[in-house]
């Protein structure tokens, strides 16, 4: 029934090892994204994926890279993990187009802990 | 540069009362804002949509205005009950960006 689910919910690692984060949507949405929130809860979009094609990429690392296997998936990897990728991670997905087809439905989130 | 600004000090108010929450914005061109709310450990979740031409939004008890000349937008909570308590978020859609930006949010506790 999750219309945007992610996986896992919380992730503790140590410095200088990748890991993934998945996301799944099943609202039959066009468009998914991936934000940052930090300590101090900005939340700052990272990337964006229309039809499994990159859109937005708003100066994020290297170590980053997204992959969108199909439109209903968009997966993080993060390579030698530092201790500033410690966040919380939404991944969100809109219908795409204009007015209220923007409107986004964002994930539970993974909490990202890099020790 | 571009700024959206809102009020980080948590909002207190006593149940019953109307809360207004606000969001200023410079140097941008929103086509739309948004308002969105978010509880701890959750994601945020959408409320409300108006446009640059629209002057005024509602829903239920939720009353939003947009004012393109004072570059502003404000958030009106109606007989606020202890369960609107959250962080609201304002989002802003610019059309140069083809993305939404969002405000570090405000916290609202509403006492009962």
């Amino acid at each position: 029934d999750t219309a945007v689910s992610q996986t896992p919910k919380y992730l503790v690692t140590q410095m200088g090892n990748d890991k993934s984060i998945k996301c799944e949507q099943n609202l039959g949405h066009d468009t998914m994204y991936w934000y940052k929130q930090d300590s101090k809860k900005f939340l700052k979009i990272m990337f964006s994926y229309n039809n499994k094609e990159l859109i937005i990429n708003e100066t994020v690392p290297n170590r980053f890279s997204p992959k969108s296997p199909d439109k209903a998936h968009l997966n993080l990897h993060i390579n030698s993990l530092e201790l500033g990728d410690s966040a919380v991670y939404f991944c969100a997905s809109s219908q795409g187009g204009s007015g209220n087809q923007e409107t986004q439905y964002f994930g539970p989130g993974t909490r990202l802990l890099v020790l | 540069s571009q700024k959206i600004e809102q009020n980080s000090e948590a909002l207190n108010i006593q149940e019953g009362k109307t809360a207004t929450l606000t969001c200023n914005y410079t140097n941008y061109s929103p086509a739309y804002l948004q308002w969105y709310r978010q509880d701890p450990g959750r994601g945020p979740v959408f409320l409300l949509l108006i446009r640059e031409n629209e002057k005024e939004k509602r829903k239920e008890r939720l009353k939003v205005t947009f004012d393109t000349t004072l570059k502003q937008s404000l958030f009106h909570i109606t007989a606020s009950q202890p369960a609107d308590s959250a962080t609201y978020l304002c989002a802003l859609y610019n059309n140069a960006g083809n993305m939404l930006t969002f405000g570090g949010g405000t916290r609202l506790m509403v006492k009962p």
